[in-house]
């Protein structure tokens, strides 16, 4: 069985750009969530996505956005890249349904912003 | 507020010692926890959960951690120290809708020396 699959790996991206962010779940998950981890502010939540719906959502300015698909997969856009966008970005996903959902997470997208 | 706290930032421990890394949550409803490991550059790999039931739990890597919900505390150990098993480690409680909101501490550094 595969797992959470992101796309790309690696990018770099010029300051004032907007940048998007694939994300492949695990084949039967619902649910998509997306984490940004940096070194000053570690793993941080930005939002997650059921049933192509935003269920939750972290505490992120508005520049960040996503979306899911019918097939699951799911997008997430950073606009107005700004240097302090430079971040590992990690999927994760998860059935999603019910209590206690075992979450997976992808290798990330390293992003770099200059 | 919800809040995941890892007291430990860096442990060196030798090879073939025990092993625990401290998590402490805060959080109002019956928590879903979990601890994860990443190397260098990688994603997140889950190394155990918890649900609820039984509260000493099993997981990957000859892992386990036990729940203690009187102490807030959920902490992970390993009775024989590896080198392979130098990495950074991270709590997590699932909130939200499904508890699928994954809120992180901020990571415990794991040395192992020979």
């Amino acid at each position: 069985k595969a797992g959470v699959t992101q796309t790309p790996r690696y990018l770099i991206k010029t300051r004032g750009q907007q940048v998007t962010l694939s994300c492949s779940p695990i084949s039967g998950h619902r649910s998509v969530s997306w984490y940004q981890q940096t070194p000053g502010q570690g793993l941080q939540f930005l939002f997650e996505y059921f049933s192509e719906t935003q269920r939750n959502k972290g505490n992120f300015p508005g520049r960040f956005s996503g979306r899911q698909f019918s097939n699951s997969r799911s997008e997430m856009n950073v606009s107005t890249l700004e240097l302090g966008d430079s971040a590992l970005y990690l999927c994760a996903s998860s059935y999603g349904q019910g209590s206690g959902n075992t979450i997976y997470f992808g290798e990330g997208s390293w992003l770099t912003v200059v | 507020a919800q809040s995941v706290t890892q007291p430990d930032i860096h442990i060196t421990v030798s090879e073939g010692a025990s092993l625990e890394l401290r998590c402490n949550y805060s959080y109002g409803a019956t928590p879903y926890l979990f601890w994860y490991v990443q190397s260098p550059g990688q994603g997140l790999q889950l190394l155990l959960k918890y649900f609820s039931g039984d509260t000493l739990v099993q997981g990957i890597k000859g892992f386990e951690a036990e729940f203690k919900r009187s102490q807030s505390s959920f902490n992970l150990r390993k009775p024989s120290v590896h080198w392979s098993d130098a990495a950074e480690y991270y709590c997590a409680v699932g909130v939200g809708q499904a508890g699928t909101a994954l809120i992180f501490g901020k990571g415990t550094t794991l040395s192992v020396s020979s």
